[in-house]
C-alpha cells in the first residue's frame, strides 16, 4: 500500500498570500499519476489536478500541481474566499488508491 | 453533463448489511470508464473502498475485501455496494465516483455523498 503523508495539517493564511501543500509518499507513485482536490464543508471532493500538474477543466489558473516519484506539491497563488477548503492528494497509480489525510487551507 | 446520485437507507443496524446504490445520468454507465465508492468518517478523510468496470470486473481494497461487494446494473444504468457485518466504525458519508477514463483512475465525477449511520 502507498501511504501518502500531507503536511501541514492546517495551514492559516490571509487571503491573496500563497499556499503550499506537500504530498509525500512511502514509495514513487507509477507515472505521477497523482490527484489533487479540494472539499468543502458538506460537498464532495472536486477535482483540482490530475497527472501530479495537470489542470482539470474549469479550474483556475492560481492552482498548480508539481513534483515526481515520491514528492509532490499543490501551490496556490493569491488565496481567493473561497479556496479556503480542506485539500487531499490521491494517487492512482497502484491497483490499491489511495489519499493523504487532508490538509486545511483556513483564514488567519 | 455527467451526474451520479446516491440513495439507501441512512441507518443500519450493527452486524447488518448496508447497501447503497449510484444512479448515473447524463452518460451510460456501459462507457469506458471505471465506477467507484469512496467513504469519509465525520470529519475523517477519505477512504477508497473499491471499484468495478463496465464489464463488472471489480477491484476492493484490502483491508474492506471480505464484507464488501460491488455489483454494476447497465440496464438501469446504476451500480451498487454491499457492506456486510458492519460496526460503528462503517458510519461514514459514502460517495460514488467515476474515473476518467479506464486507464486514468483519478476521479472527475462525485456524487452528493449519503451518510449511513450503524446504529446498536
Amino acid at each position: 500500500e502507498i501511504v501518502l503523508t500531507q503536511s501541514p495539517g492546517t495551514l492559516s493564511l490571509s487571503p491573496g498570500e500563497r499556499a503550499t501543500l506537500s504530498c509525500r509518499a512511502s514509495q514513487s507513485v507509477s507515472s505521477n499519476y497523482l490527484a489533487w482536490y479540494q472539499q468543502k464543508p458538506g460537498q464532495a471532493p472536486r477535482l483540482l489536478i490530475y497527472g501530479a500538474s495537470s489542470r482539470a477543466t474549469g479550474i483556475p489558473d492560481r492552482f498548480s500541481g508539481s513534483g515526481s516519484g515520491t514528492d509532490f506539491t499543490l501551490t496556490i497563488n493569491r488565496l481567493e474566499p473561497e479556496d479556503f477548503a480542506v485539500y487531499y492528494c490521491h494517487q492512482y497509480g497502484s491497483s490499491l488508491r489511495t489519499f493523504g489525510q487532508g490538509t486545511k487551507v483556513e483564514i488567519k | 453533463q455527467v451526474q451520479l446520485q446516491e440513495s439507501g437507507p441512512g441507518l443500519v443496524k450493527s452486524s447488518g448489511t448496508l447497501s447503497l446504490t449510484c444512479a448515473v445520468s447524463g452518460g451510460s454507465i456501459s462507457s469506458s470508464h471505471w465506477w467507484n465508492w469512496v467513504r469519509q468518517p465525520p470529519g475523517k478523510g477519505l477512504e477508497w473502498i473499491g471499484e468495478i468496470s463496465p464489464s463488472g470486473t471489480t477491484n476492493y481494497n484490502p483491508s474492506l475485501k471480505s464484507r464488501v461487494t460491488i455489483s454494476i446494473d447497465t440496464s438501469k444504468n446504476h451500480f451498487s455496494l454491499r457492506l456486510t457485518s458492519v460496526t460503528a466504525a462503517d458510519t461514514a458519508i459514502y460517495f460514488c465516483a467515476r474515473t476518467a477514463t479506464s486507464w486514468y483512475y483519478y476521479f472527475n465525477y462525485w456524487g452528493q455523498g449519503t451518510l449511513v449511520t450503524v446504529s446498536s
